[in-house]
């Protein structure tokens, strides 16, 4: 089976630096996903690791490290609009099925 | 259309009753997906079709059926909706070949009553 953990809500300011963290375990595993999800709307990509390290896209970044069953996802700069549920989620086997943590909701305040 | 479109958006539905919600793709994916989204439980898979003509179950496939005629759509049928089925479901899609990146469409909320 599989389990992924993430917290499950976390509060920051405008302006700060935020990393949601991430723990799986899997087997078979092919790579891990971020996704932000909006209340009421549908999931959207951020990131995808594949390989162990650090993905940096813009203000978000991903860290991998696969020996740690371990990722995070940091976003900087942070704004309003950032305030989001952001969902980890681990591609694994070979039917490239998708397991979702339940998400940690960012909440993010003046 | 535009992506990965659903319909209905919205539904209320009796228990008992047979649904099928839609969920058609242009992107020339070669995979789809169903999920439900529970308050606290996060995505869970009920099934999916790594390619037109083949589906697989995912982790919650009980009470659900999906068929793939062709690349684009996807179905998902519940034969005899229950209330525990209440639940927002969200159709995706994926290329192998792209990372397998998977692209949501924008959801139905379904509610049995």
């Amino acid at each position: 089976g599989q389990n992924i953990d993430q917290p499950t809500e976390m509060t920051a300011t405008e302006g700060a630096i935020v990393q949601i963290n991430c723990t799986y375990q899997t087997s078979g595993f092919n790579g891990l996903f971020w996704y932000q999800q909006h209340a009421g709307e549908a999931p959207t990509f951020l990131s995808y690791n594949v390989l162990d390290g650090l993905e940096e896209k813009g203000r978000f970044s991903s860290f991998l490290s696969r020996s740690k069953g371990y990722s995070y996802l940091l976003l900087k700069e942070l704004q309003m609009k950032d305030s989001a549920s952001y969902l980890c989620a681990v591609l694994s086997g070979t039917a490239s099925k998708l397991t979702f943590g339940t998400g940690t909701r960012l909440q993010v305040t003046l | 259309i535009a992506g990965i479109t659903q319909a209905p958006t919205s539904q209320i539905l009796a228990a008992g009753r047979r649904m099928t919600l839609r969920c058609t793709q242009d992107m020339r994916h070669n995979a789809m997906y169903w999920y439900r989204q529970d308050l606290g439980l996060g995505l869970r898979l009920i099934h999916y079709s790594n390619t037109a003509g083949t589906t697989g179950k995912g982790e919650v496939p009980d009470g659900y059926s999906v068929s793939r005629a062709n690349t684009d759509d996807f179905p998902l049928t519940l034969a005899s909706a229950v209330p525990s089925q209440t639940s927002v479901y969200f159709c995706a899609s994926s290329s192998v070949s792209a990372n397998n990146e998977q692209f949501f469409g924008p959801g139905t909320r379904l509610t049995v009553l």
